[in-house]
């Protein structure tokens, strides 16, 4: 069982389309960090949310915590084809500050 | 470039036998991660070490094993390796201990080919 359920786990749109990409648990986390991985590279941290409620964006992306801190999401808004990768939702457990858990991921394609 | 680096990038072996990945943090870094990743299983966090003690372990067989040397250069060692070890293996490294907050860079990975 993942502690971490990231929705979708595929995503093929088209170049303009916007899309939402969902991280959810049932535990409480104290930060929420997504990361873009690109094939045969690591992850590169995008943004970390700490705050219940808090929204921050980064350029056509936008990323949500939920107001209990169990859930996040990332929206991206005309989706371009440099925006292929993977992208992970990661935290710190309340619990267990110690360990990052990652969820499994969303792969998206956008195709031009 | 993320400033970590690992060694080496790509390593067959076969199973029984026993292989040391490498890491180099950021200059001035003091925490290194070890983390596996595997289409089955995605991420999973193995072990922290922190100015060379272990600070956090996750699900870290027990056939592994790691340690970070006085330079803060870490190496992960695995042995009796079977076929499911299978995986990329990642590094990160952050300035300070695992916190919530705290930026962990990643490495390029090791991906490691058990035949």
């Amino acid at each position: 069982t993942q502690l971490l359920e990231q929705s979708p786990q595929f995503l093929s749109i088209q170049e303009g389309e916007n899309l939402t990409v969902y991280c959810n648990s049932s535990s409480v986390f104290s930060s929420l960090q997504w990361y873009r991985q690109e094939p045969g590279e690591g992850p590169v941290l995008l943004v970390t949310v700490v705050t219940g409620g808090e929204v921050k964006k980064l350029k056509r992306l936008t990323f949500q915590f939920g107001d209990a801190r169990k859930d996040s999401s990332l929206h991206i808004t005309a989706a371009q084809p440099g925006d292929t990768g993977l992208y992970l939702c990661a935290g710190f457990r309340v619990a267990d500050t110690g360990k990052l858990i990652f969820g499994q991921g969303t792969t998206l394609q956008v195709k031009p | 470039d993320s400033g970590v680096t690992q060694t080496p990038k790509h390593l067959i072996t076969a199973t029984g036998q026993r292989v040391t990945l490498r890491c180099s943090p950021r200059s001035g870094d003091l925490s290194v991660y070890w983390y596996q990743q595997s289409l089955d299983q995605g991420l999973q966090f193995l072990i922290q070490y922190y100015n060379g003690e272990e600070r956090a372990k996750g699900n870290i067989l027990e056939r592994f094993s790691a340690q970070q040397f006085p330079d803060l250069h870490s190496e992960l060692n695995l042995s009796s390796l079977e076929l499911g070890d299978s995986a990329l293996y990642f590094c990160a490294s952050s300035v300070r201990g695992g916190t919530s907050g705290n930026e962990q860079f990643f490495g390029p990975g090791t991906r490691l080919t058990v035949l």
